[in-house]
C-alpha cells in the first residue's frame, strides 16, 4: 500500500494570509486527488491531478503535481474564514483502492 | 446535494445491538465504499465492492458485514461492536476505474456504541 504523508498537520491562520499543503509519497501516483470536508459532512473532491508537472487553478486556490508525480501541493492566496475544514490528499493504489493522507486542518479565523 | 445517501445519520447502539447502516446512489456507478473515520483523523478505507462483489477487506473485524445487495445498495451490518468502534462511518461510490479518481461521499452516519 502506498502512503501519503501531508504537512503541516494543523494550520491556524488569520484571514488574507496564504498558505501551502503538502502531499508527500515515496511511491508514484498515476493521479492524486484533493478533497475538502467539513465537520459533519464527507469528503469534497477540489481536483485531480494527473499529468507529473500539472499545474491546475480553482479561484484562490492553486494545486500542482510534481514533475515525478510524487507528491502535490495546495496554495490557498488571500484565504478566508470559509476555507476552513480539512484538506485531504487521496490516490489510488490499483483496482478502486483509495487511500487518503493524514489531512491538514485549517483554520482561518476572520 | 450529496447524490450518496446513508442512513440513519446518526445511530447509538448498546455493544449487544445488531443494526445496519445503508447507503444508495443512482449514479450508475459499480464501485462502493466503506469508509471509517474517528475524530480528527482521515478516513481509513473498511471495504470496497466492484461489480457487486467483495474486492477489498482491510482486514476488518468479523463484528463489521458488508452486503451488496445490488448496484444501487450499500449495507454494513453491524453486531456485538465496542464503544471504540465509535466513529462516522462514510459510504462513497465510483465509476470502475475511477478513470478521474473521484470518489462521491455521502455525509456519513455517525454511530455511538455506549
Amino acid at each position: 500500500t502506498q502512503l501519503l504523508e501531508q504537512s503541516p498537520q494543523f494550520l491556524s491562520i488569520q484571514e488574507g494570509e496564504n498558505l501551502t499543503v503538502y502531499c508527500n509519497s515515496s511511491s508514484v501516483f498515476s493521479s492524486l486527488q484533493w478533497y475538502r470536508q467539513e465537520p459533519g459532512e464527507g469528503p469534497v473532491l477540489l481536483v485531480t491531478v494527473v499529468t507529473g508537472g500539472e499545474v491546475k487553478k480553482l479561484k484562490r486556490l492553486t494545486f500542482q503535481f510534481g514533475d515525478a508525480r510524487k507528491d502535490s501541493s495546495l496554495h490557498i492566496t488571500a484565504a478566508q474564514p470559509g476555507d476552513t475544514g480539512l484538506y485531504l490528499c487521496a490516490g489510488e493504489n490499483n483496482n478502486n483502492d483509495m487511500r487518503f493522507g493524514a489531512g491538514t486542518r485549517l483554520t482561518v479565523k476572520p | 446535494d450529496t447524490e450518496v445517501t446513508q442512513t440513519p445519520k446518526h445511530l447509538v447502539m448498546g455493544m449487544t445491538n445488531k443494526k445496519s447502516l445503508k447507503c444508495e446512489q443512482h449514479m450508475g456507478h459499480r464501485a462502493m465504499y466503506w469508509y471509517k473515520q474517528k475524530a480528527k483523523k482521515p478516513p481509513e478505507l473498511m471495504f470496497v465492492y466492484s461489480y457487486e462483489k467483495l474486492s477489498i477487506n482491510e482486514s476488518v473485524p468479523s463484528r463489521f458485514s458488508p452486503e451488496c445487495p445490488n448496484s444501487s445498495l450499500l449495507n454494513l451490518h453491524l453486531h456485538a461492536l465496542q464503544p471504540e468502534d465509535s466513529a462516522l462511518y462514510l459510504c462513497a461510490s465510483s465509476q470502475v476505474p475511477t478513470i478521474t479518481g473521484e470518489l462521491f461521499f455521502g455525509e456519513g452516519s455517525r454511530l455511538t456504541v455506549l
